[in-house]
């Protein structure tokens, strides 16, 4: 059964970094990608970016592109996503999501529990 | 960028009743590579179908998915009390990849 384990919350000041984990388990780690999506208070859902481990090469939504990084550890099948420049409309749910064929685009099949960032001065 | 409607914003209905969303896209979705989530309040998305009209592992014969080209829908038969949540499209065929729609809310009549 396949899992992701992500880090627990955090509370961030504006202008700072935040650095969120995603653990996975029951599949074949770097072959397929891991997904960030977030999701702000009562709003809906918004992809990030994404890495295929095995390529080590991240991909990243137009609006995230050089405030975000994504990152892979295979030894520890681990996934991390780091934001940047910090502002309050960055308070949101932070998920992992893995794509279900271990392609760029591609359906998301298993999540993690989501971890919440909370930025405020 | 490809830019995904979802319609109704709530769907009012009874336990029972059959539930229609609709998914409709500014352009052409190429293999018509449409997902559907359900969310429920604290939790993760759902996986629901993929690729329009294919079920994920262990989702109900009454979800059922449906389109081509650049309108898509997501038919629940009988509303069962676990069925109320949001629901959301994305598409994954083309590019900027993976986006999503603003989602439909299915709430108790």
């Amino acid at each position: 059964q396949v899992q992701l384990e992500q880090s627990g919350a955090e509370v961030k000041k504006p202008g700072s970094s935040v650095k969120v984990s995603c653990k996975s388990s029951g599949d074949t780690f770097s072959t397929y990608s891991i997904n960030w999506v977030r999701q702000a208070p009562g709003q809906g859902l918004e992809w990030m970016g994404g890495i295929i481990p095995v390529f080590d090469s991240p991909y990243y939504a137009h609006k995230f592109l050089g405030r975000v990084t994504i990152t892979a550890d295979v030894s520890t099948s681990t996934t991390y996503m780091n934001l940047h420049r910090l502002t309050s409309d960055d308070t949101a749910i932070y998920f992992c999501a893995r794509g279900q064929r271990g392609e760029v685009n591609d359906a998301l099949d298993f999540w993690g529990q989501g971890t919440i960032v909370t930025v405020s001065s | 960028e490809i830019v995904l409607t979802q319609s109704p914003g709530t769907l009012s209905l009874s336990r029972g009743e059959r539930a229609t969303l609709s998914c409709r896209a500014s352009e052409s979705i190429r293999n018509n590579y449409v997902a559907w989530y359900q969310q429920k309040p604290g939790q993760a998305p759902r996986l629901l179908i993929y690729a329009a009209s294919s079920r994920a592992t262990g989702i109900p014969d009454r979800f059922s998915g449906s389109g081509s080209g650049a309108d898509f829908t997501l038919s629940i038969s009988r509303l069962e009390p676990e069925d109320f949540a949001v629901y959301y499209c994305q598409q994954y065929g083309s590019s900027p990849p993976n986006s999503f729609g603003q989602g439909t809310k299915v709430e108790i009549k």
